[in-house]
């Protein structure tokens, strides 16, 4: 069955620190990775994605996300946040042709200390 | 516009009504999918319009729940005799496959549905 694990309902870090959010997939066939962020009332925003190539991919905003065949994860990674990264944060699996049914996981919920 | 436009943004009604959702995609793009985003969870799909294909409909929850797409332009998702369950977000979004593959999804805001 196909499904993604964000273990992390919610995460707290301070302004200027490094994050890490973590995904882990299961997906019956080479996956199309994908991250999203939802802030409060808005719909999603696309962050980046993955489907081939370097296994390290850069997205908006100075996100980054490093593809791990071997681990079946996709995790997400900032260097030094800022207060306006403070949102909601999905991940999703879908297939790489064609028209895409995306699972979701359960989203990381992101509080920026000051 | 430029982006993926749903209405209404908000919508409050009785237990047992109807409730008509509107979807309007980008320009040009030829998929079109339906979320439900329950409060505090995922998103889970709902039905695509692919073109003239058939649409996948294979993620509603019940026979209360339909949609339709005209052409490659819009949608709306009708509930009908609405249980207090469908309390949810209701994301739209729409993606272009023509040519290249791999493109990824661009959402609306969503239309959150309150069931009294």
């Amino acid at each position: 069955a196909q499904s993604v694990t964000q273990p992390d309902i919610h995460i707290t870090v301070s302004e200027g620190a490094s994050l890490e959010l973590r995904c882990n997939y299961s997906y019956g066939a080479t996956p199309y990775l994908f991250w999203y962020v939802q802030s409060p009332g808005q719909g999603l925003q696309l962050l980046l994605k993955y489907f081939s190539g370097d296994t390290l991919v850069q997205g908006i905003k100075g996100f980054e996300a490093e593809f791990k065949r071997s681990q079946s994860s996709f995790n997400l990674r900032k260097p030094s946040v800022h207060w306006s990264d403070a949102a909601e944060y999905f991940c999703a699996v879908g297939r790489i042709q064609g028209a895409q049914k995306l699972v979701f996981g359960q989203g990381t919920r992101l509080t920026i200390n000051p | 516009g430029a982006g993926v436009s749903q209405s209404p943004s908000n919508k409050v009604t009785e237990k047992g009504k109807d409730v008509e959702l509107r979807c309007d995609p980008i320009s040009g793009h030829t998929a079109l999918y339906w979320y439900r985003q329950r409060l505090g969870q995922g998103l889970e799909f709902l039905i695509y319009f692919q073109g003239n294909s058939a649409p996948d409909k294979s993620g509603l929850p019940s026979d209360r729940f339909s949609a339709e797409r005209t052409g490659e332009s819009v949608s709306t998702l009708t509930i009908q005799r609405t249980q207090q369950e469908d309390s949810a977000v209701y994301l739209c979004a729409s993606s272009n496959l023509k040519g290249s593959g791999n493109q990824p999804q661009h959402f609306g805001d969503g239309t959150r549905l309150s069931i009294l």
